[in-house]
């Protein structure tokens, strides 16, 4: 299967901070997903990228599928970006996998 | 409403016990998928399936069944729980081609196991 590695496995932040979160796959993909699992362990959507540069408010997300990696931008941390953030990738659309996500904590 | 229900939420049962945990959506998807993660590491595929008549193994399948009842409905199985199966598990949808659609999941059945 594709390895997903995901960097750093921690992060604490000062609120107001910004942070860049790594995504690297080992093989092409046609399928690229970034979560926001909260501490209520609910996942939640934040973009499909498969390829180019996306933005929804603070967040914002750049994949270079032809280098094999992503980028998941947060800008001005908000303690409510608390939480563990996975990316998940799928050439094939029948087997997706995820990496072992970065834990978030932001500090007020 | 959610679009991605699952139930129960939580359960704890014992080992050898049967255990079935449901999954039902809105979203009129095709494809579902039952996840399981165990704490510190990301989801891993159990199941997925792409209609009622196509059921197909995932990365983790051992000591695992599922059943498609309907396009809406897909079950998990456990036919003998072992406490090795503790887990938080997650149904998931996507539209086709899979390949190309984004997942969307359930809130997550925590499963305890003693």
């Amino acid at each position: 299967g594709i390895q997903v590695e995901q960097s750093p496995p921690d992060l604490i932040l000062q609120e107001g901070a910004n942070s860049t979160l790594r995504c690297n796959f080992s093989d092409s993909v046609n399928n690229l997903q970034w979560f926001h699992q909260n501490p209520w362990g609910q996942l939640i959507n934040l973009f499909y990228i498969p390829s180019g540069t996306k933005q929804n408010g603070r967040l914002s997300a750049t994949t270079v599928a032809t280098e094999r990696y992503s980028l998941l931008y947060i800008s001005s941390s908000q303690t409510t970006d608390s939480g563990v953030y996975f990316c998940a990738v799928s050439y094939t659309g029948n087997q997706f996998y995820f990496g072992t996500g970065t834990s978030l904590t932001v500090i007020p | 409403d959610a679009d991605v229900t699952q139930t129960p939420r939580n359960r704890i049962t014992k080992t050898g016990k049967r255990i079935m945990l449901e999954c039902s959506q809105t979203k009129g998807h095709d494809r579902m998928y039952w996840y399981r993660q165990d704490p510190g590491l990301g989801l891993r595929l159990i199941y997925y399936s792409f209609d009622v008549k196509d059921i197909n193994k995932g990365e983790i399948s051992d000591g695992y069944s599922v059943s498609r009842q309907a396009q809406a409905k897909f079950s998990l199985s456990l036919e003998s729980a072992i406490p090795n199966q503790t887990a938080l598990y997650f149904c998931a949808t996507s539209a086709y081609p899979a390949d190309r659609a984004e997942q969307y999941f359930g809130p997550g059945t925590r499963l305890t196991v003693t």
